[in-house]
């Protein structure tokens, strides 16, 4: 079965502006997490969605925000960019949230903020 | 506070020699630990996981409560062993996070 998909796979922007990225999860999966990946600080926890909710919340600031929709689908918003927010932005699914689930990466979407 | 360690960024072995990748962690609630894996070029990927106890391409994990450890042991490295490991705690409040370590770059040459 077709795996997480990512789009875009890269995305260049200016400062100040606002992107969306968009995951589609594996078939059947109800849970989507996303994660920040850098050089300096590793991969770091941004939010989970299950059945549409937010579920929980990393520590970022309130430019970051996602939403899933009736299908599972998720996007992720940042606005007002700054150069920090430079990153590689990986999404998982899992079949449903819990301590134990296994989470299936997508292949990520490079964003550079210049 | 909840916290994933991985000493080594970079571990380079020949191959047929025993690899052991360390992790430890902190979290004051009943841990759940993961390996995953990144081989070049490829996705994240899950390794391994503590409650399942199985081994997986020859890689084993022990949780280890009393050191707060869950290192990854292979007794002889193979060459497509080569990759980033990544240990994670997973969390759940109400929700689910995957707490990782910053990854061991594992090298293994012939």
């Amino acid at each position: 079965k077709a795996g997480v998909t990512q789009t875009p796979r890269y995305l260049i922007k200016t400062r100040g502006q606002q992107v969306t990225l968009s995951c589609s999860p594996i078939s059947g999966h109800r849970s989507v997490s996303w994660y920040q990946q850098t050089p300096g600080q590793g991969l770091q926890f941004l939010f989970e969605y299950f059945s549409e909710t937010q579920r929980n919340k990393g520590n970022f600031p309130g430019r970051f925000s996602g939403r899933q929709f009736s299908n599972s689908r998720s996007e992720m918003n940042v606005s007002t960019l700054e150069l920090g927010d430079s990153a590689l932005y990986l999404c998982a699914s899992s079949l449903l949230t819990g301590q134990n689930t296994e989470a299936f990466f997508g292949q990520g979407t490079r964003l550079t903020v210049v | 506070a909840q916290r994933v360690t991985q000493p080594e960024k970079l571990l380079s072995v020949f191959k047929g020699a025993p690899v052991e990748l360390k992790c430890n962690y902190s979290y004051s609630g009943s841990p759940e630990l993961f390996w995953y894996v990144q081989y070049s070029r490829q996705r994240l990927q899950l390794l391994l996981r503590h409650i399942s106890r199985e081994s997986i391409k020859g890689f084993t994990a022990d949780l280890n409560k009393g050191e707060t450890s869950f290192h990854l042991k292979k007794p002889f490295a193979q060459e497509e062993d080569s990759a980033m490991y990544y240990c994670a705690l997973s969390v759940y409040q109400a929700g689910t996070a995957l707490i990782f370590g910053k990854g061991t770059t594992l090298s293994v040459s012939s």
